[in-house]
């Protein structure tokens, strides 16, 4: 059974239309990570949860946002979505920072 | 905050032949060392892992050496299949980053039948 769920598996979207992608798991972890990843490259962290603590990385753009309403659900909403933007967005869980991620299958964000 | 190395970036061997993949990392608080194989459009997946109080772990085919002194970690692979082809990522977790896992860049391993 899937643990961590990304909907949808593709997504497309119009330069400068905003778009949502969803997450949940059913491990009941407390961490919930985004992650961006382009091809033949390493996966590169936007966000994390902590519960409901909330991390932005650094260098992630203002143009995305995150949102955990719940210890299942995160969604990751990018505001004006960019050529550059697109990417394969994986959502990960874990019990705490230093146990192993469990990854979703991603979904893959094309932009028009 | 953590940095993770990792090479080779290219791997290429004939099945039944060992593969190391071998990573550094700077933070010596870092406790705990992830490995995760990604197959191609699929999502990347735990193979192995170690923490800092363990200078080894075998699961079958796959190992993971830590070397705390030298700051690396390396992971093996005996027998390769090409079922084995896949991009490796190790990760390591230090207090610093509050534990969050920097990744490496990845080993694109490539098994020849």
């Amino acid at each position: 059974d899937a643990m961590v769920i990304q909907n949808p598996r593709y997504q497309v979207t119009q330069f400068g239309k905003p778009v949502t992608l969803s997450c949940s798991q059913t491990l009941n972890h407390n961490v919930m990570y985004w992650y961006q990843q382009k091809s033949s490259q390493a996966p590169k962290l936007l966000f994390h949860y902590y519960d409901k603590d909330f991390n932005n990385e650094a260098d992630t753009p203002d143009n995305f946002q995150s949102r955990r309403p719940n210890t299942s659900f995160c969604f990751l909403d990018i505001r004006s979505p960019g050529l550059g933007d697109a990417a394969m967005y994986l959502c990960a869980t874990s019990r705490v920072g230093r146990e192993a991620q469990h990854f979703g299958d991603g979904t893959r964000l094309s932009i028009l | 905050g953590e940095n993770v190395e990792q090479h080779p970036s290219t791997l290429s061997v004939q099945e039944g032949d060992s593969a190391v993949i071998k990573c550094t990392y700077s933070d010596s608080a870092s406790n705990y060392f992830p490995w995760y194989k990604q197959e191609l459009g699929k999502r990347p997946q735990l193979i192995i892992d170690i923490r800092s109080n363990v200078g080894e772990k075998k699961d079958q085919r796959i190992a993971v050496t830590l070397n705390k002194t030298a700051k690396h970690f390396s992971l093996h692979i005996t027998e390769t299949q090409p079922e084995d082809s896949a991009v490796y990522f190790c990760a390591a977790s230090s207090p610093g980053g509050s534990y969050i896992p920097t990744f490496g860049r990845g080993t694109s391993l490539i098994v020849h039948p």
